[in-house]
């Protein structure tokens, strides 16, 4: 069993749908980052969790420590918000080496 | 901003070639790491450092090798490059405990 667990693996959304995109982990971790990939490969971090809740624009992390889930929430999508959504933990052990979700692809159409 | 800029974005490669990927970051980050992501696996770690001169394996080294003389510079080294090297490559850099910064990603293809 994978460490993280991402659900789910394709989500097609019309525009303006409130979306949500699930991850679980096995591990003990130091924090949890949500991560943007567009086609043509670049990722960017979209957020870093360590407890709670960050909020930044239309999107909307949360993490559940004690239950070992965190979701990334898109309000209002847009289709340029399709792109693969990828959940990585920090494991406590392991310092700064991430453990990577498999990622879930985002569509939204107009 | 913070930049991490990958040397190549495409390179194809004859099999047995030895293969230079180049990594940048400009924010003067103790961390730097290199990935490769292939389709339905995410991304694996295949080596990291955490300060100049110094590399720690990740989960798939074999066939790569690395080097770290400056701190702000990572380079990826396929000895001899085979097949099962066609993937995209991705580095990024850190401070611990801190956002992680990825450059743009190198498509390599051996042929």
């Amino acid at each position: 069993k994978n460490e993280v667990e991402q659900s789910p693996q394709n989500l097609t959304a019309q525009e303006g749908e409130f979306i949500t995109i699930n991850c679980s982990y096995s591990v003990g971790i130091s924090a949890l980052h949500w991560l943007q990939q567009h086609p043509g490969g670049g990722i960017v971090s979209l957020f870093m969790l360590s407890s709670g809740k960050k909020k930044h624009g239309r999107l909307i992390a949360t993490i559940n420590i004690q239950e070992k889930h965190s979701s990334l929430h898109i309000t209002a999508s847009h289709p340029r918000d399709s792109a693969v959504y990828i959940c990585a933990v920090d494991r406590m052990e392991y310092g700064n080496k991430l453990v990577f979700g498999a990622g879930t692809i985002l569509r939204v159409k107009s | 901003d913070v930049k991490v800029t990958q040397s190549s974005r495409y390179l194809v490669k004859r099999t047995g070639e030895k293969v230079f990927l180049e990594c940048v970051q400009d924010m003067d980050h103790e961390n730097m790491f290199w990935y490769r992501q292939d389709p339905g696996l995410g991304l694996r770690l295949i080596y990291f450092s955490y300060d100049v001169k110094m590399k720690e394996k990740g989960d798939i080294p074999e066939g790569y090798s690395v080097s770290r003389e400056k701190k702000e510079r990572f380079s990826l080294i396929l000895e001899s490059a085979s097949t099962n090297q066609t993937s995209m490559y991705l580095c990024a850099s850190s401070r611990d405990s801190y956002t992680i910064y990825f450059g743009e990603g190198s498509w390599l293809t051996v042929v």
